[in-house]
């Protein structure tokens, strides 16, 4: 079965400070990838997705995330945080022996102090 | 094309009332899905239709709830004796075939208070 596990319910950093999200997965065949992010009162916006072709993707806003299978890791990273990035951060994982569904990890909202 | 629709944002009903929230998916995909997302939480699959074909349901999606989608387009999501424990946002989501290659697109999901 896949999981997904995301330390740290609540991150701050400063305006222009480094942002670090970090995604653990779990799941028994190769998987996809997926980054949302969700505004207050909003739905969920794509991010950026891992399908096995690069393991370094790049996503929108400045966002990318590491593929690495050995750590089962799937951390979002941006260099410099902006203001507008306050947001809840979701990783999501599906793999197609799953079906079509995805499986959410619990988010980790950000903070960006100024 | 404007996305994926879902009405109403917020709805706000007394317990034991039924309550129906709708969702227009993107029209060239044929794939919809329910996620219920409580406060704090991640979303959680409920259900996933395939054109009109409902093909897997959850767990959570106990017998006061069901959906549809009748002709393979809008689908619409019911709930009958909405308990206090049904407060949640109830998002809709579709995608092309392929979804784990493509990702969803959300709505802005339907925010549901049981009074």
């Amino acid at each position: 079965a896949q999981s997904v596990t995301q330390l740290g319910s609540h991150v701050s950093v400063s305006e222009g400070a480094l942002v670090l999200l970090r995604c653990n997965y779990s799941s028994s065949v190769p998987p996809y990838l997926f980054w949302y992010v969700q505004y207050p009162n909003q739905g969920l916006q794509l991010l950026l997705k891992y399908t096995s072709a690069a393991t370094l993707v790049k996503g929108i806003n400045g966002f990318e995330a590491e593929f690495k299978k050995s750590e089962t890791s799937f951390h979002l990273t941006k260099p410099s945080a902006h203001m507008s990035d306050a947001a809840e951060y979701f990783c999501a994982v599906s793999d197609y022996s799953y079906g079509q569904n995805f499986v959410f990890g619990p988010g980790t909202r950000l903070s960006v102090l100024p | 094309d404007t996305g994926v629709s879902q009405d109403p944002r917020h709805k706000i009903t007394k317990r034991g009332q039924n309550v129906t929230f709708r969702c227009d998916p993107i029209s060239e995909h044929n794939r919809l899905y329910w996620y219920r997302q409580t406060l704090g939480q991640g979303p959680e699959f409920l259900t996933y239709f395939q054109n009109e074909a409902q093909l897997e349901k959850s767990r959570l999606l106990s017998d006061r709830f069901s959906a549809e989608r009748p002709k393979g387009s809008f689908s619409t999501l019911e709930i009958q004796r909405t308990e206090q424990g049904d407060s949640a946002m109830y998002l809709c989501a579709s995608s092309p075939p392929g979804a784990h290659r493509y990702g969803y697109t959300f709505g802005s999901g339907t925010r549901l208070t049981v009074v």
